[in-house]
């Protein structure tokens, strides 16, 4: 049982640099999120989907590109790495509670964990 | 003010402790309820949703008072494996808010 998949687990970037931090799923989720965790702060919404074609802002979208051309994929961009983009990051997916036995939990990766130098 | 908030902790607490922790939500719409647990440097995973009824899952109870507003777990005959941080999630929609968490520190 795959879940959902990020890719890298790791990975040091120099300040200016542009990456993508890659996440599938294969729950066929129409929700996608990706969360940034910073000690003290919990976790921040960045950006969320709620279907192919749809994406959202979070609390935290600055500096973040995001796209949903697939139910399964929700690549998560950063276009010019910052020192403040140090964290470490999920994604995360659900269905929505909308629909009997269907109980809302989210599914989240196992993080990536991001340092700009 | 927080959308979600929780008391950080740390909660240190001897093992076989009964040990409770609340969380207070501010936006009246809300409409599911969540306690998830966290690791060190692990992905949250979903411990209990919580009802209005309160539930119940082995040593772990829920509840939720919509009048007030707040969520609590209650974990009794605490383990040193229930050393964690506890996130408390409120769902609006598709959109879930996350508090801050609560630590949880069982010591022999």
């Amino acid at each position: 049982n795959a879940g959902v998949t990020q890719t890298p687990k790791f990975q040091v970037l120099k300040t200016g640099q542009s990456m993508t931090l890659q996440c599938a799923q294969d729950m066929n989720h129409e929700y996608m999120s990706w969360y940034r965790q910073d000690p003290g702060m919990g976790l921040r919404l960045i950006h969320y989907s709620v279907g192919a074609g749809i994406t959202d802002q979070g609390e935290v979208p600055n500096g973040y590109n995001v796209s949903r051309s697939t139910t399964e994929d929700f690549p998560l961009r950063l276009l010019s790495a910052a020192p403040s983009q140090t964290s470490v990051y999920f994604c995360a997916s659900s269905y929505p509670r909308r629909e009997r036995g269907n109980t809302g939990e989210l599914f989240f990766g196992e993080g990536s964990r991001l340092t700009v130098l | 003010r927080k959308e979600v908030e929780q008391d950080p902790g740390p909660f240190n607490v001897p093992e076989g402790a009964t040990v409770a922790f609340n969380c207070t939500y501010s936006n009246s719409a809300s409409q599911s309820f969540f306690w998830y647990r966290q690791d060190c440097r692990k992905e949250p995973k979903l411990l209990m949703s919580v009802y209005s009824s309160g539930n119940e899952d082995g040593r772990f109870t829920a509840q939720l008072n919509r009048a007030s507003q707040y969520i609590s777990l209650l974990i009794r005959d605490s383990k040193l494996s229930d050393s964690a941080t506890y996130l408390c999630v409120v769902n609006r929609g598709y959109i879930p808010t996350f508090g801050r968490g609560t630590s949880l520190i069982v010591h022999p």
